[in-house]
């Protein structure tokens, strides 16, 4: 079955980077975009970009742009994460999300708190 | 770049009531890629309606969606104590970004 495995929770000091990884199974993973939302607390979902995985073209919202780096290793199927110059307002719950709908899986989120 | 704007922001009903949330974009959107998720805490969202009015696999047909151009609605009919989580509406059409709504609460009056 398909399965997004995300690594654990971080916490950060403000100005550091944070790196994410998703472990994907049960599929194809060159097959798929890979995309990454976030929830701030009490916050609602926010798009943060997509990558390619056969091509590592990445596409990201213009409010992470220069901040957010995806990339992937196609040799074990999994997708990253990295957000630097971190602030308090970065602290959220990351997911990894395969977006396709109706046809959508997600990760089990990666808690992020940003605090000194 | 697109923006969905959901409205209201809270909505208060009792279980059996109806339910009317509302989704509008700053430009017109293909209705091929307006779709509507179900949150609750804990648990990863769930694609509810696609293509603006499609009922994604095992979703009840209480809930259902309409609307076109920059105006889409989700519709739950006779709310169950289990329909009471936040809604969003996202649009996901062939170029990215594939921006969110900001969410509609649906909580217990």
């Amino acid at each position: 079955q398909v399965q997004l495995v995300q690594s654990g929770a971080e916490v950060k000091k403000p100005g550091a980077s944070v790196k994410v990884s998703c472990k994907t199974s049960g599929f194809t993973f060159t097959g798929y975009y890979m995309h990454w939302v976030r929830q701030a607390p009490g916050q609602g979902l926010e798009w943060m970009g997509r990558i390619t995985p056969n091509s590592g073209v990445t596409n990201y919202a213009q409010k992470f742009q220069g901040r957010v780096t995806m990339t992937r290793d196609t040799s074990i199927s999994t997708a990253y994460m990295e957000l630097s110059s971190l602030t308090s307002d970065d602290t959220a719950v990351y997911y990894c999300a395969r977006l396709s709908p109706p046809i959508t899986y997600w990760g089990q989120g990666t808690l992020v708190t940003v605090s000194s | 770049e697109i923006v969905l704007t959901q409205s209201p922001g809270t909505l208060s009903l009792s279980p059996g009531e109806r339910a009317t949330l509302s989704c509008r974009a700053s430009q017109s959107i293909s209705s091929s890629y307006l779709a509507w998720y179900q949150h609750k805490p804990g648990q990863a969202p769930r694609v509810l309606i696609y293509g603006a009015s499609n009922r994604a696999t095992g979703i009840p047909d209480r809930f259902s969606g309409s609307g076109s151009g920059t105006d889409f609605t989700l519709t739950i009919s006779r709310l169950e104590p289990e329909d009471f989580a936040v809604y969003y509406c996202q649009q996901y059409g062939s170029s990215p970004p594939y921006t969110f709504g900001q969410g509609t609460k649906l909580e217990i009056k």
